[in-house]
């Protein structure tokens, strides 16, 4: 059975910093992973996605990368701000079965 | 372009009654996901059709059904609410491989 962790649960950082999420799959047999954001009583957005032939992506400020052989994922965020508060979710889309696979979030906090 | 499309928003129900989430993208999407959130427990499958008239258990099927309509509809039923169901439900949909999965903005459901 795949299963998605998130480490940290929740993360608070000072404006600015440098920081880094990460996701973690105990199955590498994926189409790809993708990482979302949610703000509080809303929809997920996706950030980026990562298919499986692929190390990483980037938008913006954003960089997602892919290590499928040790199933991890990491998330970068450069100079944060406040308005990147939100909670980070990543999903695996299972090859076979075709499910969406989730971890459970990191609740990111940027203090002004 | 709408993307994916949930109704109601928001329902209340009593304990017992039944009701019909909806859920439609216009994405031309293979697979379709019914997921719920709760407060510490992350977003968890329900069910998901990986394509037109084929759908699959998820994490926590017990209490729901689901239909694959067409392509484009898939509908999450509750029978007979219980307290229990009171959740976030979210509708996504995918396609294999090489696109972001979408998701719905989400139906607030509290059963009393």
């Amino acid at each position: 059975k795949q299963e998605v962790t998130q480490i940290p649960a929740a993360l608070s950082v000072p404006e600015g910093e440098n920081l880094v999420l990460n996701c973690s799959f105990t199955d590498s047999a994926i189409y790809n992973l993708q990482w979302f954001r949610q703000d509080p009583g809303k929809g997920l957005t996706s950030l980026l996605l990562i298919q499986s032939s692929q190390r990483e992506q980037t938008s913006g400020r954003l960089n997602a990368s892919l290590d499928k052989s040790s199933g991890r994922s990491t998330l970068y965020i450069a100079a944060s701000q406040p308005g990147d508060s939100a909670t980070y979710l990543c999903a695996v889309l299972l090859q076979g079965a075709q499910k969406l696979v989730f971890g459970q979030g990191t609740r990111l906090t940027i203090n002004p | 372009n709408a993307g994916v499309t949930q109704t109601p928003k928001f329902q209340v129900l009593k304990t017992g009654q039944s009701m019909t989430l909806q859920c439609a993208q216009d994405m031309n999407h293979n697979s379709m996901y019914w997921y719920r959130q709760d407060p510490g427990m992350g977003l968890r499958l329900i069910y998901y059709s990986a394509s037109e008239g084929t759908t699959d258990k998820g994490e926590v099927p017990n209490g729901y059904n689901v239909s694959r309509l067409n392509k484009r509809e898939f509908s999450l039923r509750l029978e007979s609410a219980a307290p229990s169901q009171t959740s976030v439900y979210f509708c996504a949909s995918s396609d294999v491989g090489y696109t972001e999965a979408f998701f719905g903005q989400g139906t607030r459901l509290t059963v009393v």
